[in-house]
């Protein structure tokens, strides 16, 4: 079946730096993808959906200068969170549509980012 | 290894009663959420488990056993607007998100 690979996994790293986060879709040809924010025991929070060739558009209250979103290919989209600080610290997951009818949204495992 | 089991697609008429059934393995267990989607959309949050029994919003239900690792989601007074997959996924003791492949409903009139 259809597979979103997500990496990393987990991250830790130090306030004002910067980290990226790959998403890329093994086998088909994400021509929509989604980012999502998680903190533990909520809901999956919409970041941004970005399309393969175009900006991404974010939703209301996400920094798009923190939050920079690629979308250079059909497989592979990166999100990089620019001068972490410790309350960027979430788990984000991504998501890939083939954006064909009734194509189904598949999902990447997730980056669990901590800033120290 | 992790596994998440719903079906993969089931039929309700308008009006009626379904009940979504997910059973889980999977290492540790920090919660258990439904998401629907409709397609090429992105997933909307319905519900969150982490204690066991019957949370009840409007009309949809979600039910938790964690001891038999199972869930399930009810959806009453089915309207046209339900058909959509539903996503059964769990955070695992690293707070990872294991996701089961969903359950398309079909809801005819």
């Amino acid at each position: 079946g259809a597979v979103v690979s997500q990496h990393p996994s987990w991250v830790i790293c130090k306030s004002g730096t910067s980290v990226k986060i790959e998403c890329r879709s093994l086998d088909f040809q994400a021509t929509t993808m989604f980012w999502y924010r998680q903190f533990p025991k909520q809901s999956l929070m919409l970041m941004a959906t970005s399309n393969e060739g175009s900006k991404a558009t974010y939703e209301q209250g996400v920094e798009k200068d923190k939050f920079l979103i690629n979308h250079a290919s059909l497989t592979l989209s990166t999100l990089t969170v620019t001068s972490a600080h410790p309350e960027d610290s979430s788990f984000y997951i991504c998501s890939a549509s083939s954006g064909e009818d009734n194509s189904p949204l598949h999902f990447g495992n997730g980056t669990r980012l901590t800033v120290t | 290894g992790q596994n998440i089991d719903q079906p993969t697609e089931m039929t309700a008429t308008e009006g009626a009663i379904v009940q979504i059934n997910c059973t889980y393995q999977t290492s540790g267990f920090n919660g258990l959420f439904w998401y629907q989607q409709h397609a090429g959309e992105a997933p909307t949050f319905l519900s969150y488990n982490v204690l066991d029994g019957l949370e009840e919003k409007g009309r949809f239900s979600s039910f938790l056993s964690r001891s038999k690792g199972y869930s399930y989601l009810l959806l009453k007074e089915l309207q046209m607007k339900d058909s959509a997959s539903y996503l059964c996924a769990v955070l695992d003791s690293n707070y990872q998100l294991i996701w089961g492949a969903g359950t398309k409903l079909i809801i005819k009139p």
